[in-house]
């Protein structure tokens, strides 16, 4: 079974500040990865979605990196903004199971 | 495009009721799913279509049944109300292949008294 771990649950960082989010899941037969966000009381957005077959993918300001083997993906968020607060989410999609999520608040 | 619609956006109801809640798609997508989301949980998959006339269930479906008689439309119904339904329900949409991004709805907040 499929298990889908996001740490930490919820980080603050002041504005300008490069971060990074991080996914680990069990089985690294996950088919493809996706990176959400989801604002408070809306639905998820999706950000980012790595294929199996690749290593990174780039929108932007985030930058999304996947590794079976180690069973991680990294959601790298460049120069932060007050408008990048929110909760980020990582979903395994051939299980389709969801982290927790990182509730991000970027401090002005 | 609307994308994903879900109705209604939020419902009260009695233990023992039951509904229905609505997700509408309009582009195409082969795959829908329903999800609920709880505090400190993450989603967690309910039942998932995919395809007309097909479901299947996920993670959590006790308590839940679906159907798919139109492509562009998943029903989630709830025959007999419980506390522990209490919670903010998702559909999702997506077809598998090199795009595969998965769509969400606006969520319905449910509460059971």
């Amino acid at each position: 079974k499929q298990e889908v771990t996001q740490i930490p649950a919820a980080l603050s960082v002041p504005e300008g500040e490069n971060l990074v989010l991080n996914c680990s899941f069990t089985d690294s037969a996950i088919y493809n990865l996706q990176w959400f966000r989801q604002d408070p009381g809306k639905g998820l957005t999706s950000l980012l979605l790595i294929q199996s077959s690749q290593r990174e993918q780039t929108s932007g300001r985030l930058n999304a990196s996947l590794d079976k083997s180690s069973g991680r993906s990294t959601l790298y968020i460049a120069a932060s903004q007050p408008g990048d607060s929110a909760t980020y989410l990582c979903a395994a999609l051939r299980d389709m199971r969801f982290g927790a999520g990182t509730r991000l608040t970027v401090k002005p | 495009n609307a994308g994903v619609t879900q109705t209604p956006k939020f419902r009260v109801l009695k233990t023992g009721q039951s509904m229905t809640l609505l997700c509408a798609q309009d582009m195409n997508h082969e795959y829908m799913y329903w999800y609920r989301q709880d505090p400190g949980m993450g989603l967690r998959l309910i039942h998932y279509s995919v395809g007309e006339g097909t479901t299947a269930k996920g993670e959590v479906p006790d308590g839940y049944n679906v159907s798919r008689l139109k492509k562009q439309n998943f029903l989630l119904g709830l025959e007999s109300a419980a506390p522990s339904q209490t919670s903010v329900y998702f559909c999702a949409s997506r077809t598998p292949g090199r795009g595969d991004t998965q769509y969400f709805g606006p969520g319905t907040r449910l509460t059971v008294l």
